[in-house]
């Protein structure tokens, strides 16, 4: 199963807002709604952000929001912040692997 | 509150075997299924294995099956991964994950456990 693709950086300043691609196939993004999505500072361990596409847990920002469109899925951050700067991840179901994850994208805030 | 600790990593030379164990506590551990996901130095996010809530399936990446075995002790709140005959490129940082809803979506994270394998 090949890792989904995501970009590899992208960056903003603070207020504004970003959106993180995730890019699959009909075997897994485009065929399930369960993709997530991640954060990951250095060091530490990932945190669930998004679940089955655009639910957000509790805990999390309303910044974050998540969305679907044919076999791309996409995070947003809106009202950019400086503790956002991080590496994310998306995540889905796939017909061939019970998980597969996104090649990552890196967050600066400028 | 929810917690996932992971232990048993080291360094290990090429071919040898090393066995993972991640505690779980807060929750009832015998009601959800977990993973193992690795991080190679520098790189992205990798599957590894998922079990059932009761042990009954288990699946693996195609990069580890035959060498990996997931398990789990419900009895002691506790899941395993036996890694054996250990390549160079198995050079990672574990994480045990609980499994949550439907189609084996992922929420509670531990703090990892560092394999290194090196001659």
């Amino acid at each position: 199963q090949s890792a989904l693709t995501q970009p590899a950086s992208v960056s903003g300043s603070p207020g504004q807002s970003i959106t993180i691609s995730c890019t699959g196939t009909s075997s897994d993004v485009g065929g399930y709604n369960y993709v997530s999505w991640y954060q990951q500072h250095p060091g530490k361990a990932p945190k669930l952000m998004i679940y089955e596409v655009s639910n957000r847990p509790s805990g999390v920002s309303n910044r974050f929001s998540g969305s679907k469109s044919g076999n791309t899925a996409s995070l947003t951050i809106s009202g950019l912040q400086a503790e956002d700067e991080a590496d994310y991840y998306c995540s889905s179901y796939t017909t061939s692997s019970p998980r597969v994850f996104g090649t990552g994208t890196k967050v600066t805030v400028l | 509150q929810v917690q996932l600790v992971e232990s048993g990593g080291g360094v290990v030379q090429p071919g040898t075997s090393l066995r993972l164990s991640c505690a779980a506590s807060g929750f009832k551990f015998s009601n959800y299924g977990m993973h193992w996901v690795r991080q190679a130095p520098g790189k992205g996010l990798e599957w590894v294995a998922v079990i059932w809530y009761d042990g009954s399936n288990k699946y693996y990446a195609d990069s580890v099956k035959g060498r990996f075995t997931i398990s789990r002790d419900n009895s002691k709140n506790t899941l395993y991964l036996q890694m054996n005959s250990l390549r160079a490129e198995d050079t990672a940082v574990y994480y045990c994950v609980r499994v949550t809803g439907s189609y084996y979506n992922m929420d509670v994270w531990g703090q990892g456990t560092t394999v290194a394998v090196s001659s």
